[in-house]
């Protein structure tokens, strides 16, 4: 069955980007939107935005400024940066895959990154 | 955008039934059927229990139900499992064409 792995750095400093890649597992990255949520300690989810297997983005309002998706379809990975972080962005970081009626039905197990210097 | 109000918390006995509610407003919940619920464990990923308002996706058991009546989504659990500890979160579309997630609950079985 398919599954999602995020790896990236665990520690971040204060200003610089945030890089985040997501490995597709068990299936193709063709057909479906990517996403990518994030969980502050303590705290609830946050969608972060999608990108679709073509290269098609859409990104949460309040975030557009500083996020940027992108997919390897060669790798099956698609990627996240976030520039300009503070400590507000200290967060489990999940990637998933998003289905045709708007449900993110397969996640990663998560990744904690934190905003520090 | 502000999140979807949930309840904090939420408790019955094993085999009892729980709802959970999800507040929204005509910019999500009350103009989308696109509503979903996630079951998160302690130190877990989220897991996907209804989707569309009221669907479950296979593996799910029918103990997990979902509705809507306006601007509010509820999720019930019925025959209450120790198992079904955790947070809950509803998720909506919105008008922005953005998703919005809620608050969150937390189910604890006594």
């Amino acid at each position: 069955q398919v599954q999602l792995q995020e790896s990236g750095p665990g520690l971040v400093k204060p200003s610089e980007t945030l890089s985040l890649t997501c490995t597709v597992s068990g299936g193709s990255i063709s057909s479906y939107y990517w996403t990518w949520m994030r969980q502050p300690p303590g705290k609830g989810l946050e969608w972060i935005g999608h990108i679709y297997y073509s290269g098609t983005t859409n990104y949460n309002p309040s975030l557009k400024s500083r996020v940027t998706m992108s997919v390897d379809t060669s790798k099956n990975q698609f990627s996240l940066k976030l520039s300009s972080v503070t400590a507000a962005d200290t967060a489990v970081y999940y990637c998933a895959r998003k289905v045709a009626l708007d449900a993110f039905d397969i996640w990663g197990q998560g990744t904690m990154v934190t905003v520090s210097s | 955008q502000s999140a979807l109000t949930q309840p904090p918390s939420v408790s019955g006995s094993a085999g009892q039934s729980v709802t959970i509610s999800c507040s929204g407003t005509s910019s999500d919940v009350g103009s989308y059927n696109r509503v979903s619920w996630y079951h998160q464990p302690p130190g877990t990923a989220p897991r996907l229990m209804i989707y569309e308002v009221s669907d479950r996706p296979s593996g799910v058991p029918d103990r997990f139900s979902g509705s809507k009546s306006g601007n509010t989504a509820s999720l019930t659990i019925s025959g209450l499992q120790a198992e079904d500890e955790g947070d809950y979160y509803c998720s909506s579309y919105t008008d922005f064409r953005s998703y919005v997630f809620g608050t969150g609950t937390t189910v604890t079985v006594l």
